[in-house]
C-alpha cells in the first residue's frame, strides 16, 4: 500500500534558521515524490518534484530510497516561507493518483 | 493556458440536504480529474478520480458520489449530507503529473 507520513503537524523556526520538514513514504515500487505548498489564501501548488532535482525558493529535497524519505530542506528560512506543506507520492502511474501526507504547518518567526 | 474553476467557494448546508459541487477545466482535453477532501488533522484524502467521461473510481466508501458528464466537468454530489461531510473539498486535474488544484470549496454541514 502507498503511504506518506509527515511526523510533524506543526513546525516553528526563527527567520534565518535552517528548516527541515520530514517526509517518509511506504511504497513497494519506484515512486515519484512531490512537495506541495499552500500559502495563506492561495491554492495548493506544486513546490518541487524529486525527478527535477531543482531548488525552488531555496528549498531542496533529496529522495533517499534506503531510508524511504524525501525531506524538504532550506538553509535559511524566510518569513514568506510560512505555509502548509504537503509531501505526496505517485505510485499508480496510470491514473497519476497522488497520495498525500497529513501536512506540516510551518511558521517562521521574525 | 490551462485553468481550473471550482464553485462555490463556501457552502453551508443542513444535515440531510443534497450537495452538488462543480469543477471545470479549460485549456486542455481529456484530463485526469480528481476530488480530494482536506479535513482538519487528516491531510488530503483522495475521494474520486476519473480518467475519462463516465469513468469514475471511488477511493473510499462514503456518502458522496462523483460524475463526469463532459470531458472537462467533474461534479461531486450527495443525496443527503452528514455532519461528517464537513470539510474543504479540492478539485484537481492532470495530464501527466503534477496535479493542478482549484481554489477549493469550504463545506459546513450544520
Amino acid at each position: 500500500a502507498q503511504r506518506v507520513t509527515q511526523p510533524e503537524k506543526l513546525l516553528s523556526v526563527f527567520k534565518g534558521a535552517p528548516v527541515e520538514l520530514k517526509c517518509n513514504y511506504s511504497y513497494s515500487g519506484s515512486p515519484e515524490l512531490f512537495w506541495y505548498v499552500q500559502y495563506s489564501r492561495q491554492r495548493l501548488q506544486l513546490l518541487l518534484r524529486h525527478i527535477s532535482r531543482e531548488s525552488i525558493k531555496g528549498f531542496t529535497a533529496d529522495l533517499n530510497k534506503g531510508e524511504t524519505s524525501f525531506h524538504l530542506k532550506k538553509p535559511f528560512a524566510q518569513e514568506e516561507d510560512s505555509a502548509m506543506y504537503y509531501c505526496a507520492l505517485v505510485g499508480a502511474q496510470g491514473a497519476q493518483k497522488l497520495v498525500f501526507g497529513q501536512g506540516t504547518r510551518l511558521t517562521i518567526n521574525p | 493556458s490551462q485553468t481550473i474553476h471550482q464553485w462555490p467557494a463556501t457552502l453551508v448546508q443542513p444535515v440531510g440536504s443534497p450537495l452538488s459541487l462543480e469543477c471545470t477545466v479549460e485549456g486542455t482535453s481529456n484530463p485526469n480529474l480528481y476530488w480530494y477532501r482536506q479535513a482538519a488533522g487528516r491531510g488530503l484524502q483522495l475521494l474520486f478520480y476519473s480518467v475519462g467521461i463516465g469513468q469514475i473510481s471511488s477511493e473510499v466508501p462514503q456518502n458522496l458520489s462523483a460524475s463526469r458528464p463532459q470531458d472537462r466537468q467533474f461534479i461531486l454530489s450527495s443525496k443527503k449530507l452528514l455532519l461528517s461531510d464537513s470539510g474543504f473539498y479540492l478539485c484537481a486535474w492532470s495530464r501527466n503529473s503534477p496535479l493542478h488544484f482549484g481554489n477549493g470549496t469550504r463545506l459546513t454541514v450544520t
